[in-house]
């Protein structure tokens, strides 16, 4: 079973403010962990990647992996009204060459 | 660096009429893939070709055709449009497959079936 759950928000923050978005998972066969940012009228584009477990940090943002849980997250510190986009988690399994299993994607509003 | 490039944008067709949407991309990726994206429901494979001469069926494949043309270009048909397909649709691709490679996305044709 290739089940994502990822809750569709919408979340609204203040400026400045640290978000953290989620998604939990049924597969424990997901090995690959990706976020993907839209913006309105525009294709995903990949913002972290991870490999099982553990965190990954790029400037403003931190992917977390809890393989035990069945748990990701996304952290954005010092949020910006330029990261108000819909955020999709995805996944995949070792040799899985069938494209990704998306979230359903969580709206973030950063307010100014 | 365009990426992938999709066409058209936009397309209003009636039901019954068939239509292709064109993907190319140009970074030199092996694998092609065809989502489409409703609201509620997040992104979903329709197919997906792995490499060049070789496609799949995704998780929605049913009213659809794909043909990977040469390495650069995937396009998907519709034969006979139902409103039922009405949706935003992404092609994307990777260097291999989507497990060990990021998937780069196009912008979408936003389509919608009367």
């Amino acid at each position: 079973q290739k089940e994502v759950e990822q809750d569709p928000g919408p979340l609204s923050v203040p400026e400045g403010a640290i978000v953290s978005l989620n998604c939990t998972y049924s597969n424990s066969a997901f090995q690959y962990f990706m976020w993907y940012r839209q913006y309105s009228r525009k294709g995903p584009e990949l913002l972290m990647y991870t490999y099982s477990s553990g965190n990954k940090e790029d400037g403003r943002f931190t992917a977390q992996v809890d393989k035990s849980s069945k748990y990701i997250s996304l952290f954005i510190r010092d949020s910006q009204p330029s990261d108000s986009a819909t955020y999709l988690c995805a996944m995949n399994i070792q040799g899985g060459a069938d494209g990704l299993t998306f979230g359903k994607g969580t709206h973030l509003i950063i307010q100014p | 660096n365009a990426g992938v490039t999709q066409t058209p944008k936009f397309q209003v067709l009636k039901t019954g009429q068939s239509m292709t949407l064109q993907c190319a991309q140009d970074m030199n990726h092996n694998s092609m893939y065809w989502y489409r994206q409703d609201p509620g429901m997040g992104l979903r494979l329709i197919y997906y070709s792995a490499s060049e001469g070789t496609t799949d069926k995704g998780e929605v494949p049913n009213g659809y055709n794909v043909s990977r043309l040469n390495k650069r270009e995937f396009s998907l048909r519709l034969e006979s449009a139902a409103p039922s397909q009405t949706s935003v649709y992404f092609c994307a691709s990777s260097e291999q497959g989507a497990y060990n490679s990021p998937l780069h996305f196009g912008n979408g044709t936003r389509l919608t079936v009367t």
